[in-house]
Protein backbone atom coordinates (compact mmCIF):
# COMPACT_ATOMS: atom_id res chain seq x y z
CA UNK A 1 0.00 0.00 0.00
CA UNK A 2 1.44 3.42 -0.50
CA UNK A 3 2.27 5.28 2.40
CA UNK A 4 3.84 8.71 3.09
CA UNK A 5 5.79 8.80 6.73
CA UNK A 6 6.95 11.75 8.49
CA UNK A 7 8.94 12.78 11.32
CA UNK A 8 9.26 13.96 13.88
CA UNK A 9 5.61 14.25 14.63
CA UNK A 10 6.37 17.47 16.24
CA UNK A 11 9.74 20.29 16.99
CA UNK A 12 10.37 22.74 18.98
CA UNK A 13 13.30 24.96 18.18
CA UNK A 14 14.10 28.16 18.90
CA UNK A 15 14.65 31.39 16.28
CA UNK A 16 17.79 31.10 14.33
CA UNK A 17 18.26 27.80 14.83
CA UNK A 18 18.56 25.00 11.92
CA UNK A 19 16.06 21.80 11.86
CA UNK A 20 15.65 19.07 9.71
CA UNK A 21 12.30 17.45 8.48
CA UNK A 22 11.97 13.91 7.52
CA UNK A 23 9.48 11.93 5.18
CA UNK A 24 9.88 8.35 4.33
CA UNK A 25 7.23 6.99 1.47
CA UNK A 26 6.58 3.23 -0.34
CA UNK A 27 4.70 4.91 -3.08
CA UNK A 28 5.59 3.43 -6.25
CA UNK A 29 6.00 3.62 -9.06
CA UNK A 30 7.57 7.27 -8.18
CA UNK A 31 6.80 10.24 -10.31
CA UNK A 32 7.47 13.16 -7.40
CA UNK A 33 7.75 14.82 -4.08
CA UNK A 34 6.36 17.56 -2.87
CA UNK A 35 6.82 19.63 0.27
CA UNK A 36 4.20 22.18 1.49
CA UNK A 37 3.71 24.66 4.47
CA UNK A 38 0.71 25.10 5.92
CA UNK A 39 0.49 27.79 8.37
CA UNK A 40 -2.82 27.38 10.94
CA UNK A 41 -5.80 27.82 9.36
CA UNK A 42 -4.63 28.49 6.05
CA UNK A 43 -4.32 26.10 2.72
CA UNK A 44 -1.20 24.07 1.95
CA UNK A 45 1.26 26.43 0.13
CA UNK A 46 3.76 24.68 -2.56
CA UNK A 47 7.64 24.92 -1.45
CA UNK A 48 9.34 22.35 -3.51
CA UNK A 49 8.61 20.14 -6.13
CA UNK A 50 11.23 16.97 -7.14
CA UNK A 51 10.93 14.69 -9.70
CA UNK A 52 13.09 10.64 -9.77
CA UNK A 53 16.45 12.65 -11.52
CA UNK A 54 16.36 15.74 -8.74
CA UNK A 55 18.15 15.16 -5.36
CA UNK A 56 18.18 18.39 -3.65
CA UNK A 57 16.20 21.69 -4.45
CA UNK A 58 16.16 25.15 -2.47
CA UNK A 59 13.37 27.71 -1.99
CA UNK A 60 14.82 30.37 -0.04
CA UNK A 61 16.02 29.25 3.21
CA UNK A 62 13.78 25.78 2.40
CA UNK A 63 16.31 23.12 1.11
CA UNK A 64 14.84 19.98 0.26
CA UNK A 65 16.58 16.48 -0.74
CA UNK A 66 16.11 13.28 -2.13
CA UNK A 67 17.16 9.82 -2.14
CA UNK A 68 14.37 7.68 -4.59
CA UNK A 69 17.11 4.52 -3.73
CA UNK A 70 16.31 4.63 -0.10
CA UNK A 71 12.81 6.39 -0.58
CA UNK A 72 13.55 9.07 2.24
CA UNK A 73 13.57 13.18 1.46
CA UNK A 74 14.19 15.28 3.66
CA UNK A 75 13.21 19.00 4.27
CA UNK A 76 15.75 21.27 5.80
CA UNK A 77 15.27 24.72 7.21
CA UNK A 78 18.09 27.36 7.55
CA UNK A 79 17.90 30.45 10.32
CA UNK A 80 14.47 29.56 11.20
CA UNK A 81 11.87 32.61 11.84
CA UNK A 82 8.94 32.74 13.90
CA UNK A 83 7.25 32.94 10.48
CA UNK A 84 8.40 29.15 9.66
CA UNK A 85 5.85 27.88 12.34
CA UNK A 86 3.44 25.60 10.47
CA UNK A 87 3.29 21.95 9.46
CA UNK A 88 4.71 20.93 7.09
CA UNK A 89 3.74 18.01 4.75
CA UNK A 90 5.16 15.50 2.06
CA UNK A 91 3.23 14.32 -0.65
CA UNK A 92 4.19 11.68 -2.74
CA UNK A 93 2.62 11.07 -6.10
CA UNK A 94 2.87 8.25 -8.38
CA UNK A 95 3.40 7.67 -12.00
CA UNK A 96 0.63 7.25 -14.36
CA UNK A 97 -2.17 8.05 -12.48
CA UNK A 98 -3.87 10.75 -10.28
CA UNK A 99 -2.66 8.99 -6.44
CA UNK A 100 -1.27 11.48 -4.77
CA UNK A 101 -0.14 10.41 -0.78
CA UNK A 102 -0.05 13.02 1.56
CA UNK A 103 2.06 12.42 4.98
CA UNK A 104 0.55 13.61 8.45
CA UNK A 105 2.55 16.38 8.61
CA UNK A 106 5.58 17.67 11.08
CA UNK A 107 3.80 20.53 13.27
CA UNK A 108 7.17 23.19 13.59
CA UNK A 109 7.31 25.69 16.16
CA UNK A 110 9.96 28.16 16.32
CA UNK A 111 9.92 30.14 20.09
CA UNK A 112 11.99 33.67 20.33
CA UNK B 1 -4.99 37.71 -7.18
CA UNK B 2 -7.72 35.36 -5.59
CA UNK B 3 -6.71 31.71 -6.73
CA UNK B 4 -8.51 29.00 -4.94
CA UNK B 5 -11.79 30.67 -2.79
CA UNK B 6 -13.84 28.69 -0.87
CA UNK B 7 -17.11 29.15 1.07
CA UNK B 8 -18.22 29.10 4.12
CA UNK B 9 -15.49 29.14 5.73
CA UNK B 10 -17.26 27.54 8.98
CA UNK B 11 -20.79 25.64 8.94
CA UNK B 12 -22.59 23.62 11.57
CA UNK B 13 -24.71 20.80 10.41
CA UNK B 14 -27.03 18.66 12.64
CA UNK B 15 -27.20 15.29 11.62
CA UNK B 16 -29.06 14.13 7.93
CA UNK B 17 -28.99 17.93 6.74
CA UNK B 18 -27.04 18.72 3.23
CA UNK B 19 -25.02 21.24 2.10
CA UNK B 20 -22.62 22.11 -0.68
CA UNK B 21 -19.22 23.61 -0.12
CA UNK B 22 -18.10 26.11 -3.01
CA UNK B 23 -15.18 25.90 -4.64
CA UNK B 24 -13.94 28.38 -7.43
CA UNK B 25 -10.56 29.55 -9.67
CA UNK B 26 -10.04 32.08 -11.30
CA UNK B 27 -6.29 30.33 -12.85
CA UNK B 28 -8.10 28.18 -15.68
CA UNK B 29 -6.49 25.03 -13.93
CA UNK B 30 -8.09 22.08 -15.35
CA UNK B 31 -7.66 19.93 -12.72
CA UNK B 32 -9.68 20.18 -9.12
CA UNK B 33 -9.66 18.26 -5.92
CA UNK B 34 -11.45 18.03 -3.29
CA UNK B 35 -9.99 17.34 0.19
CA UNK B 36 -10.53 16.22 3.62
CA UNK B 37 -8.07 16.92 6.28
CA UNK B 38 -8.57 15.08 10.10
CA UNK B 39 -6.47 15.74 12.71
CA UNK B 40 -3.26 14.31 12.72
CA UNK B 41 -4.41 12.70 9.20
CA UNK B 42 -2.49 13.25 5.81
CA UNK B 43 -5.13 14.71 3.62
CA UNK B 44 -7.53 12.02 2.30
CA UNK B 45 -8.61 12.76 -1.77
CA UNK B 46 -12.55 12.88 -1.85
CA UNK B 47 -12.85 13.74 -5.79
CA UNK B 48 -11.53 15.27 -8.41
CA UNK B 49 -11.76 16.57 -11.95
CA UNK B 50 -9.50 16.88 -15.19
CA UNK B 51 -11.56 19.41 -16.76
CA UNK B 52 -15.24 20.23 -17.00
CA UNK B 53 -17.78 17.82 -17.30
CA UNK B 54 -15.41 14.94 -16.18
CA UNK B 55 -15.34 14.05 -12.70
CA UNK B 56 -13.97 10.68 -10.35
CA UNK B 57 -13.83 9.20 -7.17
CA UNK B 58 -10.52 9.25 -5.03
CA UNK B 59 -9.85 7.65 -1.66
CA UNK B 60 -12.96 8.49 0.42
CA UNK B 61 -15.81 9.21 -1.91
CA UNK B 62 -18.58 8.11 0.03
CA UNK B 63 -21.45 10.74 1.15
CA UNK B 64 -19.92 12.86 -1.10
CA UNK B 65 -21.00 14.12 -4.73
CA UNK B 66 -19.33 16.40 -6.93
CA UNK B 67 -19.95 18.73 -10.47
CA UNK B 68 -17.63 20.28 -12.81
CA UNK B 69 -20.00 22.02 -15.25
CA UNK B 70 -17.70 25.30 -15.69
CA UNK B 71 -13.50 25.24 -15.51
CA UNK B 72 -13.87 27.75 -12.48
CA UNK B 73 -16.54 26.04 -10.02
CA UNK B 74 -16.20 22.51 -8.80
CA UNK B 75 -18.82 22.30 -5.80
CA UNK B 76 -18.83 19.61 -2.57
CA UNK B 77 -22.13 18.14 -1.99
CA UNK B 78 -22.97 16.32 1.72
CA UNK B 79 -26.79 14.82 0.83
CA UNK B 80 -26.92 13.14 4.49
CA UNK B 81 -24.62 14.87 6.62
CA UNK B 82 -23.02 12.28 9.39
CA UNK B 83 -21.01 12.67 12.65
CA UNK B 84 -17.87 11.24 10.54
CA UNK B 85 -18.00 13.62 8.13
CA UNK B 86 -17.08 16.14 10.95
CA UNK B 87 -13.44 17.89 9.31
CA UNK B 88 -11.88 20.39 7.42
CA UNK B 89 -11.77 19.73 3.82
CA UNK B 90 -9.52 21.73 1.32
CA UNK B 91 -10.62 22.33 -2.59
CA UNK B 92 -6.97 22.58 -4.65
CA UNK B 93 -6.61 23.07 -8.48
CA UNK B 94 -3.44 22.61 -10.98
CA UNK B 95 -2.62 23.13 -14.38
CA UNK B 96 -1.88 19.76 -14.76
CA UNK B 97 -0.19 16.48 -12.65
CA UNK B 98 3.46 16.85 -14.10
CA UNK B 99 6.67 17.80 -11.72
CA UNK B 100 6.59 21.62 -12.53
CA UNK B 101 2.47 22.26 -11.87
CA UNK B 102 1.81 22.61 -7.75
CA UNK B 103 -1.27 21.96 -6.45
CA UNK B 104 -2.80 25.60 -5.30
CA UNK B 105 -4.94 25.12 -2.04
CA UNK B 106 -8.11 27.26 -0.89
CA UNK B 107 -7.82 27.83 3.04
CA UNK B 108 -10.71 25.38 4.07
CA UNK B 109 -14.48 24.56 4.96
CA UNK B 110 -14.40 23.68 9.03
CA UNK B 111 -17.49 21.44 9.42
CA UNK B 112 -18.89 20.32 12.03
CA UNK B 113 -22.00 17.56 11.67
CA UNK B 114 -23.71 17.87 15.50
Amino acid sequence: KNQVEQSPQSLIILEGKNCTLQCNYTVSPFSNLRWYKQDTGRGPVSLTIMTFSENTKSNGRYTATLDADTKQSSLHITASQLSDSASYICVVSARNNNDMRFGAGTRLTVKP
Amino acid sequence: NAGVTQTPKFRILKIGQSMTLQCTQDMNHNYMYWYRQDPGMGLKLIYYSVGAGITDKGEVPNGYNVSRSTTEDFPLRLELAAPSQTSVYFCASSAGTGSNQPQHFGDGTRLSIL
